[in-house]
């Protein structure tokens, strides 16, 4: 079964970019049966989708993050990874890599144990 | 953009059954919506239940199912047990974005 871990500064300072990176092990990123995603969850409060990536580079954007969001994936890491841009206070969160898979219907199977990201001065 | 609904909270005894829903702004969830559940325990990251409705994972308990209700998808926990209390997510798939509910906590007294 595949493991994803997250991993990336634990700090961010406001108005700078969050950047992550989730390492994916015991299977490969390149299977056109997945997609790759972020989710984040502030303290106390609900989950949030943020974007999918597949390993061709098909995108899928939260339409209130999209502006300030890139993913982008590498095949010959066996890797993705997220990119916000401009950090306020709100971004504080957890977030969490996961794996989209079709078996006869998407779902999200597989999920990192969570980064969390601060964002302060 | 698409805004899905859980009940805020539930309470059920031990042994009981209940059932949470799910709904979209947008109207009648189906199948294209890719109906996805989740538990997510304090501390822990979410761990999927059922996903396409009512298919389940190999790791999920027999006693949990999903279904289609009203419009609705909809989450049943039966013979409950105080392990089952946790926050519940739904995720719903519409016009090209995933969006989850806001959960349902879930008290088992």
């Amino acid at each position: 079964q595949p493991q994803l871990q997250e991993s990336g500064p634990g700090l961010v300072r406001p108005s700078e970019t969050l950047s992550l990176t989730c390492a994916v092990s015991g299977g490969s990123i390149s299977s056109s049966n997945y997609y790759w995603g972020w989710i984040r969850q502030p303290p106390g409060k609900g989950l949030e989708w943020i974007a999918n990536i597949n390993y061709r580079g098909t995108t899928g954007y939260n339409p209130s993050l999209k502006s300030r969001v890139i993913i982008s994936v590498d095949t010959s890491k066996n890797q993705f990874s997220l990119k916000l841009t401009s950090v306020t206070a709100a971004d504080t969160a957890v977030y969490y890599c996961m794996r989209w898979s079709n078996s006869g219907g998407w779902g999200g199977d597989y999920w990192g144990q969570g980064s969390l990201v601060t964002v302060s001065s | 953009q698409t805004v899905v609904t859980q009940e805020p909270s539930l309470t059920v005894s031990p042994g009981g059954t209940v059932t949470l829903t799910c709904a979209s702004s947008t109207g009648a969830v189906t199948s294209d919506y890719y109906p996805n559940w989740f538990q997510q325990k304090p501390g822990q990251a979410p761990r999927p239940l059922i996903f396409s409705i009512s298919s389940k994972y190999s790791w999920t308990p027999a006693r949990f199912s999903g279904s289609l209700l009203g419009g609705k998808a909809a989450l049943t926990l039966s013979s409950v047990q105080p392990g089952d209390e946790a926050e519940y997510y739904c995720l719903l798939y519409h016009s090209g974005a995933w969006v989850f509910g806001g959960g349902t906590k879930l008290t088992v007294l």
